[in-house]
């Protein structure tokens, strides 16, 4: 099946830095979409972005489908932006089911 | 946006009970519905896909008589624990697919089982 690949796996930032997370995945997708876990496990779903470039706010995530990645960009990081962030595809022919990659657990200080 | 209500949010249970987890799609049909799984630090594993009026499609792994799947309209799924014991203790989260908004999930079902 297909692989999902997020990286880094774990990171601590600063109230106020800036960050890029990666998600690799290793055949063609028809969607992508990006995830935002909170402490009570809730999944918000943040991007639904199989192709180009999305901003909200304080987000914005770009997916280059042929060549299979894409950036989760968090700028001016705030404390409630903790979580772990997913990056979720769905195959083609896989039923629509979503694979998803093991996540990048967020942790911002004040 | 679509939104998929998911009960109940937490639930303790004795071992060898059964449990019931509903997922109702509140603005769209759903046709299809993903039931995922996941363990403490972990990412979501699929484990089975229901389709309304049809029988449920496990993944490989899943013990389909202990993880009973009902989808028995186009806005309820519903996942039964059967037996439950403490190696079932997990979070349990639906996602039904929108052609609109991607993937919508369920606010998710922490299980104990003690």
């Amino acid at each position: 099946g297909i692989q999902v690949e997020q990286s880094p796996p774990d990171l601590i930032l600063q109230e106020g830095a800036n960050s890029t997370l990666r998600c690799n995945f290793s055949d063609s997708v028809n969607n992508l979409q990006w995830f935002h876990q909170n402490p009570w496990g809730q999944l918000i779903n943040l991007f639904y972005i199989p192709s180009g470039t999305k901003q909200n706010g304080r987000l914005s995530a770009t997916t280059v489908a042929t060549e299979r990645y894409s950036l989760l960009y968090i700028s001016s990081s705030q404390t409630t932006d903790s979580g772990v962030y997913f990056c979720a595809v769905d195959p083609p022919n896989s039923g629509y089911a979503l694979n998803f990659g093991k996540g990048t657990s967020l942790l911002v200080t004040p | 946006g679509a939104v998929v209500s998911q009960h109940p949010s937490w639930v303790i249970c004795k071992s060898g009970t059964s449990v019931k987890i509903e997922c109702r799609s509140l603005d769209f049909q759903a046709t299809t519905m993903f039931w995922y799984r996941q363990f403490p630090k972990q990412s979501l594993m699929l484990m089975a896909t229901s389709n309304e009026g049809s029988k449920a499609t496990y993944e490989q792994g899943v013990e389909k008589d202990k993880f009973l799947i009902n989808h028995a309209s186009l806005t309820l799924s519903t996942l039964t624990v059967t037996s439950a014991h403490p190696e079932d203790s997990s979070f349990y989260i639906c996602s039904a697919p929108d052609r609109s908004y991607g993937y919508t999930f369920g606010s998710g079902t922490r299980l104990t089982v003690v």
